[in-house]
């Protein structure tokens, strides 16, 4: 239980383009779903915190009208990166927090998708 | 604000060795303490965590004990393989508002 998948695993687009990553809960509802950024050889760096059917909080320094967070159910979130340009090449990562008692996970856990690798050309 | 540090890595060891990955936390509260694992070319992994003070987490053969009095949750494991070359990440979470705080993370190099 509890997986969470993302699509595409792998993009390549142009600069001035737009790209929509998916972030799915395969197997639970999650009310509350993450989206990082991982440049090479460095941590993850937390770039919004996304709730089903409300606004998502972005960190401070990520540009929202930039990249675009809609958590329109409890399985999905999408990342949307737009008009991308090369310094947006990057692998973006999403997670999704389950329910209490799910898989004997607690509250504060998070279960990662297999990342995205955005290549902007 | 909490945050997590890591020793730096890489990590270089041989095959059987014994490895530990350090890790030290400041904290207001009392926060939840994972390890993750990303492998080449893979998505994290939940390693293993503890939710209080002097849990023991462990998974395939890995442990970290939670240490309130030194703030550390040091990752060991006796024999290590090849296939525990990865990235290895510490956090926490202060359960104010469900996010992670990560470590640097660091980079496990096993040779045969």
């Amino acid at each position: 239980g509890a997986v969470v998948s993302q699509h595409p695993s792998w993009v390549i687009c142009k600069s001035g383009t737009s790209v929509k990553i998916e972030c799915r809960s395969l197997d639970f509802q999650a009310t509350t779903m993450f989206w990082y950024r991982q440049f090479p050889k460095q941590s993850l760096m937390l770039m919004a915190t996304s709730n089903e059917g409300s606004k998502a909080t972005y960190e401070q320094g990520v540009e929202k009208d930039k990249f675009l967070i809609n958590h329109a159910s409890l399985t999905l979130s999408t990342l949307t990166v737009t008009s991308a340009h090369p310094e947006d090449s990057s692998f973006y990562i999403c997670s999704a927090r389950p329910p209490p008692g799910l898989a004997g996970g607690n509250i504060y856990e998070q279960y990662f998708g297999p990342g995205t690798r955005l290549t902007v050309t | 604000g909490d945050s997590v540090t890591q020793m730096e890595g890489p990590v270089t060891l041989s095959e059987e060795a014994f490895l530990t990955i350090n890790c030290t936390y400041t904290a207001t509260g009392y926060p939840s303490l994972f390890w993750y694992v990303q492998y080449p070319g893979e998505g994290l992994q939940l390693l293993l965590k503890a939710t209080k003070a002097d849990d023991k987490g462990s998974n395939k053969g890995f442990e970290a004990t939670y240490r309130k009095e030194t703030t550390s949750f040091h990752l060991e494991k006796g024999s290590v393989q090849v296939s525990d070359s990865a990235v290895y990440f510490c956090a926490l979470s202060d359960g104010s508002n469900y996010q992670l705080i990560w470590g640097a993370g660091t980079k496990l190099i096993i040779k045969p």
